[in-house]
C-alpha cells in the first residue's frame, strides 16, 4: 500500500516564478495538509484541505495556495517565488487525526 | 497560541547509552502530543503518540509519557543504536484551535560506535 507520494522531489526555480508541487495522500485518506520546513527549523503548518476545501491556513501569505481534487489528491501553489520560499515542503495525508498524519518525503524547492 | 520546546542538539551518544530528548509545551486544553522522527533524506515518521494524561506512548524501544502537571513529554530509549540517528520531533494536535500539528525544532541524534 503506497504512503503518500509527492512530486517532484527536487526543484530548482527562479526569484519571480511560480510553481506548483503536488502530493497523493495514502490510500483512504481523505484529508491533506501542507507544512513547510525551513532548513534546521520544524514544519511550519501552511493550510489543510477537505472535501475540496480549505479548512485551516497557517501563517503565511496569499502567494502560497492550494487545491484539492475529488480524489483526495491535492497541489500546492506558490506565487512570487522569494529566496526565503527555499524549503522542504511536507506533504501529509490523514483519515482521522487521532492517529496521526501520514507524511510524504517532500518536494526539496530551491529559489535561486 | 500553542507551542512546543525541544532541547537543543545535536545530541551525540555511544552505542547502547541511556537517551533522554527533552520537549515541553503550551496549549489550551488537552492536545494529543507525538513523536516524529526524521531520517536523512526523508519526510517524518510518526513514532509514538499520547492522547490524554498519563498515556505512555511506546515503539521500537523509544518511549515517552503524557505529564499534564509539568506539560512534558520527554522522548527516552534505554539502548540507543546507530540506526537511531536522525532528528526526532515533538510534535502537538490541539483540536480546540486548529486542524494542524505545532512541531518543536526538532533535535538531531548521531549515535557512534
Amino acid at each position: 500500500d503506497a504512503g503518500v507520494t509527492q512530486s517532484p522531489t527536487h526543484l530548482i526555480k527562479t526569484r519571480g516564478q511560480q510553481v506548483t508541487l503536488r502530493c497523493s495522500p495514502k490510500s483512504g485518506h481523505d484529508t491533506v495538509s501542507w507544512y513547510q520546513q525551513a532548513l534546521g527549523q520544524g514544519p511550519q503548518f501552511i493550510f489543510q484541505y477537505y472535501e475540496e476545501e480549505e479548512r485551516q491556513r497557517g501563517n503565511f501569505p496569499d502567494r502560497f495556495s492550494g487545491h484539492q481534487f475529488p480524489n483526495y489528491s491535492s497541489e500546492l501553489n506558490v506565487n512570487a517565488l522569494l529566496l526565503g520560499d527555499s524549503a522542504l515542503y511536507l506533504c501529509a495525508s490523514s483519515l482521522d487525526v487521532f492517529y496521526g498524519y501520514t507524511f510524504g518525503s517532500g518536494t526539496r524547492l530551491t529559489v535561486v | 497560541g500553542d507551542s512546543v520546546t525541544q532541547m537543543e542538539g545535536p545530541v551525540t551518544l555511544s552505542e547502547e547509552a541511556f537517551l533522554t530528548i527533552n520537549c515541553t509545551y503550551t496549549a489550551t486544553g488537552y492536545p494529543s502530543l507525538f513523536w516524529y522522527v526524521q531520517y536523512p533524506g526523508e519526510g517524518l515518521q510518526l513514532l509514538l503518540k499520547a492522547t490524554k494524561a498519563d498515556d505512555k506512548g511506546s515503539n521500537k524501544g523509544f518511549e515517552a509519557t503524557y505529564r499534564k502537571e509539568t506539560t512534558s513529554f520527554h522522548l527516552e530509549k534505554g539502548s540507543v543504536q546507530v540506526s537511531d540517528s536522525a532528528v526526532y520531533f515533538c510534535a502537538l494536535f490541539n483540536t480546540g484551535t486548529a486542524s494542524k500539528l505545532t512541531f518543536g525544532t526538532g533535535t538531531r541524534l548521531q549515535v557512534t560506535l
